[in-house]
């Protein structure tokens, strides 16, 4: 079974600094995807930015980017220029694709932006 | 364009009672998820529907769990009976298709058993 890890249970950042938030996930499949969701306490989870395991070239979405390393299995998100809008906890996700394509999710990081 | 659409926002109920969630994914979303998110972790997988048929329910306890989704749209989610470790999130999302498709999520049921 896939597992997503990510050994950040909180990070703190001042405004307008970056921040970057881990995940590593375990898998034996050759092609899948991989998310990063954020959920403020309004509950709504909101995706933030995917990628495509086939390709290498890392994702980017303004100021969110990821740092894809297929080979080590990480899958980390870099915020640019953290505004005070950006906290809220952050889900890595996984899923294979295929028919059955239910996420499996982190634990995830809550990230506290500092004014 | 509106959202996906979850009701109640919250219930309370004792243990051993049921309890339904109901589940009104985006217009032309074919694929409909139930997630259970406990205080503290991500979202787990409940189920999974591809229009009106199940494409993967392993992960639901069926035992206590029920899912349908009635004529490819709506969806509803029972518990029966209730017990005290049911207590949490339930997120309900669409998607247009699978694979690289974005989910789209509700805001979620929050259930506390007592």
């Amino acid at each position: 079974a896939q597992t997503v890890t990510q050994s950040q249970p909180e990070m703190s950042v001042q405004e307008a600094e970056t921040v970057t938030l881990s995940c590593t996930y375990d898998t034996s499949e050759s092609d899948y995807y991989l998310f990063w969701y954020k959920q403020p306490p309004s509950r709504q989870m909101i995706l933030v930015i995917r990628q495509e395991a086939y390709k290498q070239q890392n994702a980017t979405e303004n100021r969110f980017s990821v740092n894809f390393q297929k080979a080590a299995k990480s899958f980390s998100l870099k915020i640019s220029d953290s505004q005070l809008g950006d906290a809220a906890m952050y889900f890595c996700a996984y899923n294979s694709g295929g028919g059955a394509d239910g996420l499996t999710f982190g634990k995830g990081t809550h990230l506290i932006i500092q004014p | 364009e509106a959202g996906v659409a979850q009701s109640p926002r919250y219930k309370i109920i004792e243990k051993r009672q049921s309890v339904a969630f109901w589940c009104n994914p985006i217009s032309g979303h074919a694929t409909l998820y139930w997630y259970q998110q406990i205080l503290g972790q991500g979202p787990k997988l409940l189920i999974q529907f591809q229009n009106n048929g199940v494409v993967d329910d392993s992960q639901l306890p069926k035992d206590r769990f029920s899912a349908e989704r009635l004529k490819g749209v709506d969806s509803t989610l029972k518990i029966q009976p209730a017990k005290l470790e049911d207590s949490a999130v339930y997120l309900c999302a669409s998607s247009l298709g699978t694979g690289f498709h974005e989910q789209y999520f509700g805001p979620g049921t929050r259930l506390t058993v007592t």
